[in-house]
């Protein structure tokens, strides 16, 4: 069970290109979905926390117009990178709360997707 | 958001082995995770231990969380090679909305 899905795993396009990458839990309704940023061999990096029904929380330093997030209903979160440029290539994961979860329970992983900007 | 640290940042054993990574957070926290990575994959949950636990046993998994001196170990008993993989604590802060802070990881690898 908590099987989360993330689509792309992986995309390479051209710079100035919008890309899309969704985020889906599986087998449980998620209010709260995260996105992360992670550069080769460094940590994961919070960038934004996905409510369904209302606006993300980004972090300090994240770009809410570069990166939209949409999470229009209890089973899908969307990001959006827009105008993509090269400094914007890495490896993106997206990871999900159940609706029926408080403290002290995991959050479920996507296998994340790798964007390459050329 | 300041990041945990973990050490050691790599760690080469061999098969058979026992393998400790250390993890120090900076927080008041509801709970401490153990997350693995395989390279090029997302993440896999492996243990949660809560601010009011000591430690937590799960298969060759064991973790301790010491929450005066804010740090955490995960040991891995007679590690094979496929426990190869990165490793990342990370910290569910008090009154952080759930959000996870996570450490610089430690890459281990088991060699035959």
């Amino acid at each position: 069970g908590a099987v989360v899905s993330q689509h792309p795993s992986r995309v390479i396009c051209k710079s100035g290109t919008s890309v899309k990458i969704e985020c889906r839990s599986l087998d449980f309704q998620a209010t709260t979905m995260f996105w992360y940023r992670q550069f080769p061999k460094k940590s994961l990096m919070l960038m934004a926390t996905s409510n369904e029904g209302s606006k993300a929380t980004y972090e300090q330093g994240v770009e809410k117009d570069k990166f939209l997030i949409n999470h229009a209903s209890l089973t899908l979160s969307t990001l959006t990178v827009t105008s993509a440029h090269p400094e914007d290539s890495s490896f993106y994961i997206c990871s999900a709360r159940s609706l029926d979860s408080y403290l002290n329970q995991p959050q479920h992983f996507g296998d994340g997707t790798r964007l390459s900007i050329l | 958001s300041q990041q945990g640290e973990e050490d050691p940042q790599a760690l080469s054993i061999q098969e058979g082995e026992n393998a400790t990574m250390n993890c120090s957070y900076k927080t008041s926290i509801n709970n401490l995770q153990w997350y693995r990575q395989n390279s090029g994959r997302g993440l896999v949950h492996l243990i949660l231990i809560r601010s009011n636990e000591r430690e937590k046993h799960s298969g060759r998994l064991r973790v301790t969380l010491d929450t005066s001196k804010k740090s955490s170990s995960l040991l891995i008993t007679a590690s094979r090679a496929a426990d190869t993989a990165s490793y990342f604590c990370a910290t569910d802060a008090t009154g952080g909305g759930n959000k996870l802070t996570f450490g610089t990881g430690t890459q281990l690898k088991v060699e035959l």
